[in-house]
């Protein structure tokens, strides 16, 4: 069972341009979630799905920020002519619904994205 | 909104040495998330609480749920190197497909050989 893989790792950019990121969680995982964590805080909820509807959005993503998951499969995550204070690792998770409140969220390795 | 408080915010201990990392909910707990993070690299989950008084344990890694207190504590015995990296806790929802986690800033733990 492999667990969730992010693409690219890194990413180095030049304000104004556009950067996609890629995430493909666990197999039979039907929730994908992206956080965006800055130096020294805690990951910060940006979006979430369930299959390949978009179901809740943060106040975080603002109109320059877009994601999808058009298969309900793998998603993306595309940031639209960037600026420095996106600079931060983007972390993709994903979790299978159950029949309890609550299941748990596995987390990939990460895209750290550098906005110069 | 929930906001997560933890304490220390960094720890530095000697190897062999046995600690403890504390999370205080701003509201009621209804279970609570532990992870670990390496430096640079995304988290792994530890342990879900659930319960009041709840205890569980991972290896040398145990974690406790005061509801009343809106705390939970880890406590690390015998700590390792491979213990290092950063410990953020979450509250588990309380609502069906509320999902979305809220994190501490978390606690960054050193371990000196």
């Amino acid at each position: 069972d492999t667990g969730v893989s992010q693409d690219p790792r890194h990413k180095i950019t030049k304000r104004g341009q556009n950067v996609t990121f890629r995430c493909d969680p666990i197999s039979e995982h039907n929730r994908l979630y992206w956080y965006r964590q800055t130096l020294g805080q805690g990951p910060e909820f940006l979006t979430y799905f369930q299959n390949e509807a978009q179901l809740e959005k943060s106040r975080l993503l603002s109109d320059r920020f877009s994601a999808e998951r058009p298969k309900g499969s793998f998603s993306t995550l595309e940031i639209q002519r960037t600026e420095q204070g996106d600079s931060a690792m983007y972390l993709c998770a994903s979790s299978r619904k159950g029949q309890v409140r609550t299941d748990t969220q596995y987390f990939g390795p990460g895209t750290r994205l550098t906005v110069l | 909104s929930q906001e997560l408080e933890q304490s220390p915010q960094s720890l530095i201990v000697q190897e062999g040495k046995n600690l403890t990392i504390n999370c205080t909910s701003s509201k009621t707990l209804y279970g609570l998330y532990w992870y670990k993070q390496k430096y640079g690299e995304g988290l792994i989950f530890l342990m879900m609480l659930q319960k009041g008084g709840e205890e569980k344990s991972h290896e040398k890694i145990t974690a406790k749920l005061d509801e009343k207190k809106q705390q939970s504590s880890l406590h690390i015995t015998a700590s390792q190197p491979s213990h290092a990296g950063i410990y953020l806790c979450g509250p588990a929802p309380h609502q069906w497909g509320a999902q979305k986690l809220v994190f501490g800033q978390g606690t960054r733990l050193t371990i000196n050989p």
